[in-house]
């Protein structure tokens, strides 16, 4: 019953490969996030999606696209990875007309690139 | 420019010592501020919005628009509020702006 999952929790690949990371959730919210978090723990947003419309995309290489196949999944794709791509990935929710309520995050995903 | 500012990467203090974890914020508009919390490992949660004036696990956080500040304070710091503490603002199009985040550390 979590609220918002990602999947996997833990990501290690070499460079060059390409890989994927899904989110869902259940919360019936109409905006999905992706925000990245680096090894000094800072947090910089990268695609925001309402109602599956991309509407921020924060000058994030085009090596990542962003797919969003209905409201409640955003999945992240990531081609040619590269050693500077190791993060801890955050997916979160929210709604569109309740911002006061803040995000819903989910647990993360640890991507290491070797 | 929209900014948050939060001027200190870590705080430590002693159990049952009181603890302020500052954030200053700048954005011309009306603000929506947050704090969040990840601790060892785990997802952010939200800890405390200011529009709800609301104390979660003893901290409170005041808007100052003067100041332009949103500090999360606790009067008696708990082992376990050992964390990460990010300080938000939502500015209403479509983005959280999260500041470097401050970790805290309670000392038995």
């Amino acid at each position: 019953d979590t609220a918002v999952s990602q999947t996997p929790k833990y990501l290690v690949t070499q460079m060059g490969n390409d890989k994927s990371i899904k989110c869902e959730q259940n919360l019936g919210h109409d905006t999905m996030y992706w925000y990245k978090q680096d090894s000094k723990k800072f947090l910089k947003i990268m695609f925001s999606y309402n109602n599956k419309e991309l509407i921020i995309n924060e000058t994030v290489p085009n090596r990542f696209s962003p797919k969003s196949p209905d409201k409640a999944h955003l999945n992240l794709h990531i081609n040619s990875l590269e050693l500077g791509d190791s993060a801890v990935y955050f997916c979160a929710s929210s709604q569109r007309d309740r911002e006061d309520y803040g995000y819903t995050f989910g647990s993360g995903t640890r991507l290491t690139v070797v | 420019a929209q900014r948050v500012t939060q001027p200190e990467k870590l705080l430590s203090v002693f159990k049952g010592a009181p603890v302020e974890l500052k954030c200053n914020y700048s954005y011309s508009g009306s603000p929506e501020l947050f704090w969040y919390v990840q601790y060892s490992r785990q997802r952010l949660q939200l800890l405390l919005r200011h529009i709800s004036r609301e104390s979660i696990k003893g901290f409170t956080a005041d808007l100052n628009k003067g100041e332009t500040s949103f500090h999360l304070k606790k009067p008696f710091a708990q082992e376990e509020d050992s964390a990460m503490y990010y300080c938000a603002l939502s500015t209403g199009g479509f983005k959280t702006i999260f500041g470097a985040g401050t970790r805290l550390f309670v000392k038995a």
